[in-house]
């Protein structure tokens, strides 16, 4: 059973970078699929915020690209998520996933239990 | 916004079915599988359906989804009260390369 874990601070300061990683445990991240990062905002529904291949490929909500970067490690078996800039809008449980992304098939099929960051001075 | 239009809740007795509708349109659904997620906030989200209508294993057949055109469905039949939750229906976006979420549905178990 593939697992994940998100880690990270609980409390980020407005105009700084919200940084995330997600160990993944029981699959090698190097034998393929796309690795997720999504979040629930206070109220609001969930949300995809980008996804990246084991080959470090990207793909990124368009109204956040200019704000996130997503990479991954092979070599510890992690993805990470950065977002710059952030203001009290991104404070969310963040969650990583295993991103089954093939021509016409999205979804997430395991996934973190969630990662609380909120964003104050 | 999302570009998936889910009802923001729905209720049902305990034995009950209920219904969760997704619209959608030719820039979604109508050219993806569909995928619906079960999340009780506080724990991980749940896969409950993907391609439409299967079940990753471990997930009892009371839930079941389909797809017609532009829209899905999932329903769940004999609804139990540990199925209060949040569900979400999730697919692809023409390019192949974004997700796209509903806004989801409370389900409510009186």
């Amino acid at each position: 059973q593939v697992q994940l874990q998100e880690s990270g601070p609980g409390l980020v300061k407005p105009s700084e970078t919200l940084a995330l990683n997600c160990d993944v445990s029981e699959y090698s991240i190097s034998n393929g699929y796309h690795w997720g990062w999504l979040r629930q905002s206070p109220g609001k529904g969930l949300e995809w915020i980008g996804s990246v291949f084991y080959d470090g490929t990207t793909s990124y909500m368009p109204s956040l690209e200019r704000r996130i970067s997503i990479f991954v490690d092979t070599s510890k078996n992690q993805f990470s998520l950065e977002l710059r800039s952030v203001t009290a809008a991104d404070t969310a449980t963040y969650f990583c996933a295993r991103h089954v992304l093939i021509r016409g098939r999205s979804y997430f099929d395991y996934w973190g239990r969630g990662n609380l960051v909120s964003v104050s001075s | 916004q999302s570009l998936l239009t889910q009802p923001p809740s729905v209720s049902a007795a305990p034995g009950q079915k209920v219904t969760i509708s997704c619209s959608g349109s030719s820039s979604n659904i109508g050219n993806n599988f569909v995928s619906w997620y079960q999340y009780v906030p506080g724990g991980a989200p749940r896969l409950l359906i993907y391609d439409n209508n299967k079940r990753p294993s471990g997930i009892p057949d009371r839930f079941s989804g389909s797809k017609s055109g532009t829209s899905a469905t999932l329903v769940i039949t004999g609804v139990q009260a540990g199925d209060e939750a949040d569900y979400y229906c999730g697919t692809g976006d023409s390019g192949f390369r974004i997700a796209e979420f509903g806004g989801g549905t409370k389900l409510t178990v009186l």
